[in-house]
């Protein structure tokens, strides 16, 4: 079992939907990211929180907002998505300030229409 | 620009054989971490490695760090077909912009065959 929660585990939206992708994690950790993934390609960084204080945006488009609301939890809002977003959304989490090695969740698995 | 070159990128062997897949860079890492993926979970650390030159074992998976910590391979001996995944080596550099960002690999995708 991991121990990075993240909810939903799968997600369709339409492209003029608003949703959120949560992420839970009770090791302690103070920094935490987000990652996509496509599919057979490795994760790409999106946002990176380092005691709960944004400390990296990977120029990611404004329909991605970030949100980290305590240490233990970590949000993605979603908003006029494209069919291209359709991937894996990766949370992780790690105990140094912003190093890894990195703990991560399974994903949400989202499908824009 | 790929600061870190995952090779081979795709491996389809029968059950018991061995392989290696390596990772190698111009750039020097403070350390080099080891990730497998299985479908439709996150990917999961196998190993971290600090020290240039170490050698760290996981049953039958070998992990090395090179002398000057660029490089790094992962040797599987009697491949399993539970082995099957993405193997993914992230790399983490000292400093600067890079401090917060894994270099992450291309990634390999392994198919081991009963």
């Amino acid at each position: 079992d991991t121990e990075v929660t993240q909810t939903p585990k799968h997600l369709v939206m339409g492209m003029t939907n608003k949703k959120s992708l949560k992420c839970e994690q009770h090791m302690g950790h103070r920094a935490m990211y987000w990652y996509k993934q496509k599919a057979k390609k490795p994760p790409e960084l999106m946002f990176v929180y380092s005691y709960e204080k944004l400390s990296i945006n990977e120029s990611v488009p404004s329909r991605f907002s970030p949100e980290c609301p305590n240490s233990s939890l970590l949000n993605l809002h979603l908003h006029a998505l494209q069919p291209e977003d359709s991937a894996l959304y990766l949370c992780a989490s790690s105990s140094g300030q912003g190093r890894g090695p990195l703990h991560f969740g399974n994903g949400t698995r989202l499908t824009v229409t | 620009t790929q600061l870190l070159e995952q090779s081979p990128q795709f491996l389809s062997i029968q059950e018991g054989e061995n392989l290696t897949v390596y990772c190698n860079s111009s750039s020097v890492f403070s350390s080099l971490q080891w990730y497998r993926q299985e479908p439709g979970e996150g990917p999961v650390l196998l190993v971290t490695v600090v020290t240039g030159g170490e050698v760290k074992k996981l049953k039958r998976l070998t992990f090395q760090f090179g002398d000057a910590r660029k490089d790094s391979s992962l040797h599987i001996t009697a491949a399993q077909p539970g082995d099957t995944g993405l193997y993914l080596c992230a790399g983490d550099r000292d400093g600067g912009t890079s401090y917060g960002k894994l270099t992450f690999g291309q990634g390999t995708i392994l198919t081991v065959h009963p």
